[in-house]
């Protein structure tokens, strides 16, 4: 089964709202997520790392006010996009690596995905 | 620079038979972990197969295997047997700095840029 959940899976709303997404782990705690992008047919490109306590450390050229991210806890973790607009329009998922010693060949477990959709 | 290249953008095959997707990467860190995403129309990231740098022998996961060549800094995924819900998108990533001083591992992930595989039946 999934061990991390993301929603909402398809957000459509109108050009200046702002849109939260969540991205919970459900049975392991994760001091990081990780938040990508993925246009269609293209690779994913990490927007964001969200750390849980600290301020997310964000990748070159993306907007830390546009791309607002919250790790309040050790399962949850929110971006949420301020005032979107139609290029906002994207897949967005989370992963989060289950975390342990010597768990390098842990894979990172990703959400489903939210197809965001901007009019 | 692109650290993972996957410079097959649309690979097609016949049902049941062989296919290998190739994957190349670049990275002067001598501890990193490469992974295989499949990556359906739907959009779920389903994990396929683990190498790790230190590995002595190819990593295999039922049909899946990894042909790892680390002189040449290649990974390339073989599907045998190829079945028709293989038909999707397929990621190489990349993670490097696997250690650190306490042992644990969850360093971000680099993704290539996708092979879309189509299986004829």
């Amino acid at each position: 089964g999934a061990v991390v959940s993301q929603h909402p899976s398809r957000v459509i709303c109108k050009s200046g709202t702002s849109v939260k997404i969540e991205c919970r782990s459900l049975d392991f705690q994760a001091t990081t997520m990780f938040w990508y992008r993925q246009f269609p047919k293209q690779s994913l490109m990490l927007m964001a790392t969200s750390n849980e306590g600290s301020k997310a450390t964000y990748e070159q050229g993306v907007e830390k006010d546009k791309f607002l991210i919250n790790h309040a806890s050790l399962t949850l973790s929110t971006l949420t996009v301020t005032s979107a607009h139609p290029e906002d329009s994207s897949f967005y998922i989370c992963s989060a690596p289950r975390e342990g010693v010597r768990g390098s060949n842990q894979p990172q477990h990703f959400g489903d995905g939210t197809r965001l959709s901007i009019l | 620079a692109q650290k993972i290249t996957q410079t097959q953008p649309g690979m097609f095959v016949q049902e049941k038979e062989a296919v290998t997707l190739d994957c190349t990467y670049d990275t002067s860190d001598p501890s990193y972990g490469l992974f295989w995403y499949k990556q359906p129309s739907s959009g779920e990231m389903i994990f396929l197969i683990y190498q790790g740098s230190y590995d002595q022998q190819n990593a295999t996961e039922g049909r899946y295997s990894l042909n790892f060549q680390k002189a040449r800094k290649s990974a390339n995924l073989v599907i045998s047997a190829s079945q028709l819900g293989d038909s999707a998108m397929y990621f190489c990533a990349m993670r490097e700095g696997i250690a650190n001083a306490g042992g644990t591992s969850y360093g971000k992930l680099t993704f290539g840029q996708g092979t879309i595989l189509t299986v004829h039946p």
